[in-house]
């Protein structure tokens, strides 16, 4: 189908330990996009990833896609309890008018 | 400031009954979607709309209803022929007719059928 999956679905760290998750799909994906959910919040854009092997970054956020377009993942360097949450990817459908999310990664990291 | 506002935040609603979920967005965006969320699921889309007067179901259309009569408005109806209605529904927009730009979402509707 048109999912992506993505892993793990809860990761618990120690503030000031990395984090990573991981968005992976069967088949080539045109673009990603990865989401932000605080506990209680609505989704926010982060960021969108299109060329093959890129890679973006935000402050301690880093974003990169895979050279074969069929993964990607997000990786946060030291993290803040300001980074609390749930992260999701997002493919484009086949057709182009409309994203399909991934079951998202929760963050919880412990002062 | 520009944005998208839902309303009502919190919603109860007995079984049987039918409920209108507001969403409408000052971005000037073509684009407008609905997202259902569930616990410890994705986002799952239940209808979308690029233009007005025209809108193309999702994944999970069955039991719901929608409207695009105005560019800034895309209320949802929640109908009594949903079989599992609570959860937590997202309205999203983006700008032009292609999802090919980051979602704008609202703040969301918490729908509780009691």
């Amino acid at each position: 189908g048109q999912q992506v999956m993505q892993i793990p679905q809860y990761q618990h760290v120690q503030e000031g330990e990395d984090f990573t998750t991981y968005c992976n799909s069967s088949t080539t994906l045109s673009n990603i996009q990865w989401y932000k959910q605080r506990p209680g919040g609505h989704p926010v854009f982060l960021i969108q990833l299109v060329k093959s092997g890129e890679v973006k970054k935000q402050k301690r956020l880093t974003f990169q896609f895979g050279e074969a377009k069929k993964n990607s993942s997000l990786h946060i360097t030291a993290t803040q309890t300001t980074d609390v949450g749930t992260y999701f990817c997002a493919r484009l459908s086949n057709t182009g008018n409309q994203f399909y999310f991934g079951t998202g990664t929760s963050l919880t990291v412990i002062p | 400031d520009g944005g998208i506002t839902q309303s009502p935040k919190y919603l109860f609603r007995k079984e049987g009954q039918n409920v209108t979920l507001s969403c409408e967005q000052n971005l000037n965006h073509d684009a407008m979607y609905w997202y259902r969320q569930d616990p410890g699921q994705g986002l799952r889309l239940i209808y979308y709309s690029q233009i007005v007067n025209d809108f193309q179901k999702g994944d999970i259309a069955e039991g719901y209803s929608v409207s695009r009569e105005k560019k800034e408005s895309f209320p949802l109806t929640v109908t009594s022929a949903q079989k599992n209605p609570t959860a937590f529904y997202l309205c999203a927009s983006t700008m032009g007719g292609q999802a090919n730009y980051g979602y704008t979402f609202g703040s969301g509707t918490r729908l509780t059928v009691v």
